[in-house]
Order: structure tokens, then sequence, then C-alpha cells
């Protein structure tokens, strides 16, 4: 099993650009999960699927949308980028009580 | 939302114990967890404890949550250079989880 996997691993925008964050898992989880990572703030919860047709806002969704395309992908999409936007994006899956991290997407907006 | 806050670092000599530690406001949380994150990767899940536990040790792990005072802890022992990374205790309530900031632990040789 590959786990989470996230696609791109970097990528720089200008300022007004649109993007995807593309995210997959292949463990049958039904919870997914979008956050963002700055530094001295930790992980803050962007949005969330609890089951494959739904989707919540999180702590932070200003700025982004996301597509529950099907059981394994969860997308994330910035519209219009902005230089607030820069950061380390994970997205998670969740079994029982636990969440399983992707290996990050590290996003410079100038 | 819930506020969870740990110190930034924590240095330790290779061999000794560290401790974490990590105070949040909302005790609604049902779970309470440990993460690890190496340099350049995502979080690894070490360990967590349900809410009415006091203590749960895995190996060197040990975790101890005390309710009253809404005070988590992670205690390593016999810390090695392996083990310097940042580390998050984490909260989850219903569907979301709240993380700390992270405690960069330094590992001394």
């Amino acid at each position: 099993n590959a786990g989470v996997t996230q696609t791109p691993k970097f990528q720089v925008l200008k300022t007004g650009q649109s993007m995807t964050l593309q995210c997959a898992q292949d463990m049958n989880h039904n919870s997914m999960y979008w956050y963002r990572q700055d530094p001295g703030m930790g992980l803050r919860l962007i949005y969330y699927s609890a089951s494959e047709g739904t989707t919540d806002k999180g702590e932070v969704p200003n700025g982004y949308n996301v597509s529950r395309l099907n059981k394994r992908e969860f997308s994330l999409r910035l519209e219009s980028a902005a230089p607030s936007q820069t950061s380390v994006y994970f997205c998670a899956s969740r079994w029982g009580v636990s969440q399983y991290f992707g290996p990050g997407t590290r996003l410079l907006v100038l | 939302g819930e506020d969870v806050e740990q110190s930034l670092f924590l240095s330790v000599r290779e061999g000794d114990s560290s401790v974490i530690n990590c105070t949040y406001t909302d005790s609604s949380s049902t779970y309470l967890y440990w993460y690890k994150q190496e340099p350049g990767a995502g979080l690894q899940l070490l360990t967590y404890i349900f809410s009415n536990m006091d203590m749960k040790q895995d190996q060197r792990l040990t975790v101890l949550l005390n309710k009253k005072d809404k005070h988590l802890s992670l205690r390593i022992a016999d810390t090695q250079t392996g083990d310097s990374a940042i580390y998050f205790c984490a909260l989850n309530t219903g569907n979301q989880f709240y993380f700390g900031t992270g405690t960069s632990l330094t590992v001394i040789p």
C-alpha cells in the first residue's frame, strides 16, 4: 500500500494563479482532511470530508475549495492564490481514532 | 475551537529522558495524540491515549494525562539522536482534530 499520496511535492505560483492539490489514499478510509502548516502555528484544518460526497469547513477555509471525487481522492483548489497561502499543505485520511498523513505539498506564492 | 499550547524548543543529551508538555482548553476531547514529524516529512502517529486514562506506556514512550489541569505530556526514555524531530500533540473532538504548535526536540550526542 502506498498509504496517502500527494501531488505535486513543490509548487511556485504567482499571485492570482489557480491550482489544485491532489490527494489520494489506498486504505479504503472514509474520512479525509486537508491541513496547512505554518511556522509556530502547528497544523490548521482547512476542510474535511467525513465520507464520500460530503465536505465541511474547518478552521481556515477562506480562499480554498475542495472536492471529494470518490472514496480515494480529495482535492484542494486555490482559485486565486495569495502570498498568505504560502505554506506546507498536508492531506490525511482517518481510520478509527487515527489519522495517516501524506508527505505534504510545499507551496510558494509570489 | 480548541487552543493547544506547547513550548517551541527542547534540547536534551543522548541517553537522558525527554519530557514534552502540552496544555489545552477544551475538556470534551475523546482522544489525545502525539505525532512526530521529521524534516521534510508528514506527521507520523506515535501514540494516543483515551480521555478516561491517566497513563499509557509503549516501549520508550510514556504518556501522562492530567484532565483536571488539562495537561498532556510525552516522556521519551533513553533519548537517541534519531528522536530529533518536531513533536505535536493533538486532540480529537468529533470529526475534527486540533494540533499544538509543535515542540522541536534536539538531541545532543
